[in-house]
């Protein structure tokens, strides 16, 4: 069965400060993909980044920064010096062979503050 | 490039009733997907076409749901009669390659949300 854990429902953070945002997954498929999602508040589901499972390099992008580890089966998402804007719920998604289908995780909501 | 469009935005229906929602893909995008979201939930797959073929509804509440895509372009899924439960965000989304191909990006329009009083 496929599985994606988001622990944290909710983190607020002050602006400026950077904000790490826990993604565990579960697939017994050697090949998967992973995803993660921004929905701001009008509700669209913006793609970040796609990982692979036999690409552990971890990847930087402006303010946003992604570690993924097959020994702990997470994908940890970081912005850097967060800002009002980044204000939104972010979802994990993970897509395997044998399933085929998306599976969320229920999300984080991600609150910044000026 | 436009992105994925929906409409309406928003719909407030009684339970019993009908209500359709309508959603454009991006233009040469083979897979459109439905999604419903409850609020605080992540996405749930309702339905996958490849061109106007379905390729998996086996989570789509048949009884009371159903979807189509006639054209291979433009979707419709409609809601007959409408539950309390039903009350959500219904997401459309496309990807270019097709089903097969689990690399593929999905791109997300705006949702419609759903209110059944």
């Amino acid at each position: 069965a496929q599985k994606v854990t988001q622990a944290q429902t909710e983190i607020s953070v002050v602006e400026k400060e950077d904000v790490t945002l826990d993604c565990v997954y579960e697939t017994r498929d050697t090949t998967y993909y992973l995803f993660w999602y921004k929905q701001p508040p009008s509700g669209e589901l913006v793609f970040l980044i796609r990982r692979n499972s036999f690409d552990e390099q971890n990847e930087i992008s402006g303010r946003y920064s992604w570690n993924f580890q097959k020994s702990t089966s997470s994908f940890n998402f970081t912005i850097t010096a967060s800002q009002v804007v980044d204000s939104a719920v972010y979802f994990c998604a993970l897509k395997t062979d044998s399933w085929g289908k998306f599976q969320f995780g229920a999300g984080t909501q991600v609150v910044v503050t000026p | 490039e436009a992105g994925v469009a929906q409409s309406p935005r928003y719909k407030i229906i009684e339970k019993r009733q009908s209500v359709a929602f309508w959603c454009n893909p991006i233009s040469g995008h083979a897979t459109l997907y439905w999604y419903q979201q409850i609020l605080g939930q992540g996405p749930k797959l309702l339905i996958q076409f490849q061109n106007n073929g379905v390729v998996d509804d086996s989570q789509l509440p048949k009884d009371r749901f159903s979807a189509e895509r006639l054209k291979g372009v433009d979707s419709t899924l409609k809601i007959q009669p409408a539950k309390l439960e039903d009350s959500a965000v219904y997401l459309c989304a496309s990807s270019f390659k097709g089903s097969g191909s689990h690399t593929d990006t999905q791109y997300f329009g705006p949702g419609t949300r759903l209110t059944v009083l």
